[in-house]
């Protein structure tokens, strides 16, 4: 089974920085086969990015994902209130695992 | 609209069993592939099944294989979670999910809202 680690735990910013979340995996996988999520309290979980670095339909461009191999980041560019929340990575390409979780709160 | 509304949560003692019903609509079903993921309170995400578009093809997690069975009725657009010999670990929010196209194991890009099964004497 492949083990997604996700860091940091949780990231405390302000609104208008940027935000580096890493998802790191045990193997590499087939054809960079990651999903990131995000989800606020209380709601389900909403695909982000696929394929590593493809945005889901409707995600601005202020989501940006990258890395191949076992190493993977999510970029949010500059944070608004509504981003706060937690991400989730996800892989595909071995059957399906979900990374922890990275808590991005306000700083 | 794309929707899936999952059904039959609820209250159970360890040991008895569940079946939760996931009712899909606003989309061709029977081309999708689909999952069950859970949340324990305060968690991540875990994916529990997935089942490919007609059925041929199953997958389990260690965790629930051999306890938990994954269905689906393409006619009735509906996907279904046997869930037996609960234990109090299966205590979680569950999620029914859409796979982005046929594939057994593929991202999912639409989610329920969720049910809450609780395993508790």
């Amino acid at each position: 089974e492949i083990v997604l680690t996700q860091s940091p735990g949780t990231l405390s910013l302000s609104p208008g920085e940027r935000a580096f979340l890493s998802c790191r995996a045990s193997q590499s996988f087939d054809s960079n086969y990651l999903a990131w999520y995000q989800q606020k309290p209380g709601q389900a979980p909403r695909l982000l990015i696929y394929g590593a670095s493809s945005r889901a339909t409707g995600i601005p461009d202020k989501f940006s994902g990258s890395g191949s191999g076992t190493d993977f980041t999510l970029t949010i560019s500059r944070l608004e209130p509504e981003d706060f929340a937690v991400y989730y990575c996800q892989q595909y390409g071995s059957s399906l695992t979900f990374g922890g979780g990275t808590k991005v709160e306000i700083k | 609209e794309v929707q899936l509304v999952e059904s039959g949560g609820g209250l159970v003692q360890p040991g008895r069993s569940l079946r939760l019903s996931c009712a899909a609509s606003g989309f061709t079903f029977h081309n999708y592939a689909m999952h069950w993921v859970r949340q324990a309170p305060g968690k991540g995400l875990e994916w529990v099944s997935s089942i490919g578009w007609n059925s041929g093809s199953i997958g389990y997690a260690d965790s629930v294989k051999g306890r938990f069975t994954i269905s689906r009725d393409n006619a009735k657009t509906s996907l279904y979670l046997q869930m037996n010999s609960l234990s109090a670990e299966d205590t979680a929010f569950y999620y029914c999910t859409r796979s982005n196209g046929g594939y057994l194991f593929y991202y999912m890009d639409v989610w329920g809202k969720g049910t809450t099964v609780t395993v508790s004497s």
